[in-house]
């Protein structure tokens, strides 16, 4: 069964801090992507990065890192230097059964950055 | 303007009343979806759409109906509202190439069942 698993449910810091949000994935695909999103408290889902099972490269978008690792099933997400506006809910997800197009969403880890 | 566009933003119905929740997008993108979102449970797909034409089940179907009027237009609706279909409802659409595409959501709309 495909699966994905945020174990964090809530992380605080304070500003400046770096901070790594844990997602672990299953799936029995050769072929997946993984998503993260990011829900503000204005409540939209905001896409953040998209990468595919055969790219295991890591990413880095201004303050914003991804760790993908298929050896332990991981695609975790680092905020360097955290802000306030970086506080938000954050759901990483995984793509489902080819030709289905359905989305997998972890539980979400919220994060809350302190001034 | 937003591309993915949810109607009405926010909603408070009484158990046993239909509901329409509308979704249009200017993406041009062919698929369409459904999800609802309850704390603590993250997002679960209610339908999907793939054109037109076709329409396929998700994994929390029950009570809920779409139709799609037009490439761009998607509505979900609710034939008698119960309570604990109170959440979070958003759509989203995704371009038809590999089947692997980006899903971009909707603003969301706040159903309250009393």
């Amino acid at each position: 069964a495909q699966k994905v698993t945020q174990a964090q449910t809530e992380i605080s810091v304070v500003e400046k801090e770096d901070v790594t949000l844990d997602c672990v994935y299953e799936t029995r695909d050769t072929t997946y992507y993984l998503f993260w999103y990011k829900q503000p408290p204005s409540g939209e889902l905001v896409f953040l990065i998209r990468r595919n099972s055969f790219d295991e490269q890591n990413e880095i978008s201004g303050r914003y890192s991804w760790n993908f690792q298929k050896s332990t099933s991981s695609f975790n997400f680092t905020i360097t230097a955290s802000q306030v506006v970086d506080s938000a809910v954050y759901f990483c997800a995984l793509s489902g059964p080819l030709n289905t197009d359905k989305l997998i969403f972890g539980t979400g880890t919220r994060l809350q950055v302190f001034p | 303007d937003a591309d993915v566009t949810q109607t009405p933003r926010n909603r408070i119905t009484k158990t046993g009343k239909r509901i329409m929740l509308e979704c249009s997008q200017t993406k041009g993108h062919d698929r369409m979806y459904w999800y609802r979102q309850d704390p603590g449970l993250g997002l679960r797909l209610i339908y999907y759409s793939f054109d037109v034409k076709d329409i396929n089940k998700g994994e929390i179907s029950d009570g809920y109906s779409v139709s799609r009027q037009a490439q761009a237009k998607f509505s979900l609706s609710l034939e008698s509202a119960i309570p604990n279909q109170t959440a979070l409802y958003f759509c989203a659409t995704s371009a038809a190439s590999t089947g692997k595409e980006t899903q971009y959501f909707g603003p969301g709309t706040r159903l309250l069942v009393l």
